[in-house]
């Protein structure tokens, strides 16, 4: 079973440029998470959703955007990187939000 | 929001324990987590505790305390493959987790 897939692995982004990092699910979960993952900080929760169709802010959401329109997928969007968000993303998602959290491989992303 | 303290790095040898500590402050409690993550590599899920006590699952332990805000992860008869990184997370009352910075924990022969 494939669980949680992150896509790109890995990218270089130009400061202001924009971009979508995708994570996709085939466990039905319901909740899903993006946290990022920075040295000395341990990982921080940027967006989170509960099920499909409603998201909301976690504790660093500031520069990135969300959608939930349907069960599997779980998009996370920078509008317009800078290099701050230089970091490692994991998306996670539970079969509810009461339930354990399980992370996909993570994208490295860095901004220059 | 939540304080959650772990030790940066631990060393031991192989074939020993080692007793990871987490504290925690915290302004709702529903549960602690322990993660394992390699390096370049995902967490995985290793233990939850939401009650007092000791939770025994092969090599890995994990006890909590919720009236200290104290939890460890015991690690027994260590192997190399143990060497990670390992993160305490608490689960507020809303079900957000909040996690430590992790500890390093390095296996030698």
């Amino acid at each position: 079973t494939a669980g949680i897939t992150q896509a790109p692995t890995s990218q270089i982004l130009a400061a202001g440029r924009s971009m979508t990092l995708r994570c996709t699910q085939d466990m039905r979960h319901n909740a899903m998470y993006w946290y990022r993952q920075d040295l000395g900080l341990g990982l921080r929760l940027i967006h989170y959703s509960n099920t499909a169709g409603t998201t909301g802010k976690g504790e660093v959401p500031d520069g990135y955007s969300v959608s939930r329109a349907n069960t599997d997928d779980f998009p996370l969007t920078l509008a317009s990187a800078v290099p701050s968000q230089t970091s490692v993303y994991f998306c996670a998602s539970s079969r509810g939000a009461e339930d354990t959290q399980y992370f996909g491989p993570g994208t490295r992303l860095t901004v220059l | 929001g939540q304080n959650i303290d772990q030790p940066t790095e631990m060393t031991a040898t192989e074939g020993a324990i080692v007793q990871i500590n987490c504290t925690y402050q915290t302004s709702g409690f529903n549960g602690l987590f322990w993660y394992q993550q390699h390096a370049g590599e995902a967490p995985t899920f290793l233990s939850y505790n939401v009650l007092d006590g000791l939770e025994e699952k092969g090599r890995f332990s994990s006890f909590l305390s919720r009236s200290k805000g104290y939890s460890y992860l015991l690690l027994k008869e260590l192997q190399m493959k143990d060497s990670a990184s390992y993160l305490c997370a608490v689960r507020e009352g809303d079900y957000k987790l909040s996690f430590g910075a992790g500890t390093t924990v390095t296996v030698r022969a």
